[in-house]
């Protein structure tokens, strides 16, 4: 079946760095969401992509969906203590239904 | 942005017992609704998708007779997990979305635990 390949598997970083992850497909998807799930919650929505190419911004946040359509990357700019959680990039693979692949997930800690 | 919401938040049954998960949509009626599993540390596995007044479709390796699913109205779906195992202990989150939009909005999750 689709999967998805995200990547790095775990970030420990500094206050105020900036953070990047991806994720990565052998196949199409026509949308990209990312989400951040804290312990014991369901996930969040922070930002969808539904355009090859496109760009979009979330506060210090910045997503864009692969011209190819089979990748996608989240950067965080300037991380605070809060952004702490595990990202999960996820794609849609058809229109219209909600169905969602997501990727193994981003463990982000950051130290103050 | 739209509200899903589950119940119970967690709960612990003996092996053996079943255990039923609801999932609501609390101001937009929800056209399907979806059911992942996620154990510690991993991934969020999708279980079955669950449309309103049909029969749900379950993703392979899922056992559809262990693992009931009924949505029987816009606002509720439910997950029994029939005479569960430790092995079905997990964290089970239900997303739901709307007819001819894309965005899925997820429950806080429930986690379960067998003993």
């Amino acid at each position: 079946g689709q999967q998805l390949n995200q990547s790095p598997q775990s970030m420990f970083i500094q206050e105020g760095e900036d953070v990047s992850m991806n994720c990565t497909s052998s196949s199409i998807f026509n949308t990209w969401l990312w989400y951040k799930q804290d312990p014991g919650e369901g996930p969040v929505l922070l930002i969808a992509l539904y355009k090859a190419g496109e760009l979009t911004s979330n506060g210090r946040l910045t997503a864009q969906f692969g011209i190819t359509r089979k990748d996608s990357f989240l950067n965080i700019s300037a991380s605070i203590p809060s952004d702490v959680g595990i990202y999960f990039c996820a794609g849609q693979p058809g229109s219209n239904t909600g169905k969602l692949i997501f990727g193994q997930g981003t463990t982000l800690q950051v130290k103050p | 942005g739209a509200v899903v919401s589950q119940h119970p938040s967690w709960v612990i049954c003996k092996s053996g017992t079943s255990v039923k998960i609801e999932c609501r949509s609390l101001d937009f009626q929800a056209t399907t609704m979806f059911w992942y599993r996620q154990f510690p540390k991993q991934s969020l596995m999708l279980m079955a998708t669950s449309n309103e007044g049909s029969k749900a479709t379950y993703e392979q390796g899922v056992e559809k007779d262990k693992f009931l699913i009924n949505h029987a109205s816009l606002t509720l779906s439910t997950l029994t997990v029939t005479s569960a195992h430790p092995e079905d202990s997990s964290f089970y989150i239900c997303s739901a979305t709307y007819w001819g939009d894309t965005e899925a909005f997820f429950g806080q999750g429930t986690r379960l635990t067998v003993v």
